[in-house]
Order: C-alpha cells, then structure tokens, then sequence
C-alpha cells in the first residue's frame, strides 16, 4: 500500500520565520520517488523536488531545503526566512517504480503573514 | 516553452448533462495525467496516456468517465450524466518518458473547475 501523510493541516508564520513541513510516507517498496508541488491561490500545481530513493542527501535550492531521511519515512520541507509569495497550500507525494501515478498526501496551508 | 494548458477553466453543468474538458499538454511530452482534486484533499490520480494509448485507469473512473487522446497530443476527458459528486478540481499532467532514463516529472495544468448543480 502506498500512503502520504502530512499531518499539519495549516501553519501561520510571520514573514521572515523559518518553517518545517512534514511528510511520512509508506511504501513496500524498495524503489520509489518523492516530490514535492506547491499549489498557489491560482490553482496550478508547481513542481519543486523530485528525489529518488537511493539518494538520501539533503537539497537546498535557495531558500528551501528537504531532509530525507529513509530511516523514518520522512521527507520535510523547510523554508528558511518565509516570505508573503510562499503562501499556499504544499503536497507531498510518492510514485512508486513502474507505477505512473503520483499518491498525494492531503497539503499542508502555509499562511505568511507580513 | 509554454506549460499545460486546460480547457474551460470553470463550468457550471446541471445534474445529468455531460461535459467534456480539453487538455494541451507540453510540446513533445508523450506522457499525459488526468487527476481529480476535491476541496481539502490531494489531487487523486484517474488515468494516463503513453502517447495515444490509455495504459493505467484508477478505480475512481467510473462508466461514465471517459478519456481520449486520439492522435497522442491532445486529450479530453468526458463525464456523462454529470453528479454533484462530480463536482471537483479536474487537472491535467504531462511529462516527457525515454527507455532506460530516470522516472520522469509531471508538470500540471491550471485545471478545471466543475460545479455541478
């Protein structure tokens, strides 16, 4: 069975903070993929990571880093000094080999206030 | 390059009439994703195409969903008898597969809206 959870529905930080979102995941198998979309007020789904399962180092990309860490099934995004343009709802989701279709956890909404 | 693009971006459809929605995926992908996301949840995966072939259908598909992409390019995806259970987000995927290469990425569309009434 492959699962995505992302257990923190709504965070709300000031501008400038540093924020962490969670995603557990569950898989039986050994080869998978994980990625990350943003999906702003406007709608559109915004691919921002892919990452396989053999490669568990870290990635930063500016302002934004993931830690992978197979050991827990884990795969967080941080943003680090959020801004207001960071506002909108973030997916986690897992692709399993020879499956094409992506299993999205439920989003996490990220409010940046100014 | 331009991105996906969907077709309508909002319909409004009475229980029981049909729809169709069209989806432009990105030049030369030859891969292509239909999702369905309702309000509060991830989108869910319905149905893809390799090229014109439609290979891998979700149980979410019922009878009365259909999907087409008749010359590998464009798609449509059809719902007859429309619901209100119908009413979601309607979004589309493409990406670009070769043999042998790392999995490939989706890139999505703006999506349709449907609101059944």
């Amino acid at each position: 069975a492959q699962k995505v959870t992302q257990a923190q529905t709504e965070i709300s930080v000031v501008e400038k903070e540093d924020v962490t979102l969670d995603c557990v995941y569950e898989t039986r198998d050994t080869t998978y993929y994980l990625f990350w979309y943003k999906q702003p007020p406007s709608g559109e789904l915004v691919f921002l990571i892919r990452r396989n399962s053999f490669d568990e180092q870290n990635e930063i990309s500016g302002r934004y880093s993931w830690n992978f860490q197979k050991s827990t099934s884990s795969f967080n995004f941080t943003i680090t000094a959020s801004q207001v343009v960071d506002s909108a709802v973030y997916f986690c989701a897992l692709k399993n080999t020879g499956f094409q279709k992506l299993v999205f956890g439920t989003g996490t909404r990220l409010l940046v206030s100014p | 390059d331009t991105g996906v693009s969907q077709d309508p971006r909002h319909k409004i459809t009475k229980r029981g009439q049909n729809v169709t929605f069209r989806c432009d995926p990105i030049s030369e992908h030859n891969r292509l994703y239909w999702y369905r996301q309702t309000l509060g949840q991830g989108p869910e995966f319905l149905t893809y195409f390799q090229n014109e072939a439609q290979l891998e259908k979700s149980r979410l598909l019922s009878d009365r969903f259909s999907a087409e992409r008749p010359k590998g390019s464009f798609s449509t995806l059809e719902i007859q008898r429309t619901e209100q259970g119908d009413s979601a987000m309607y979004l589309c995927a493409s990406s670009f597969s070769r043999a042998g290469g790392p999995t490939d990425t989706q890139y999505f569309g703006p999506g349709t809206r449907l609101t059944v009434l």
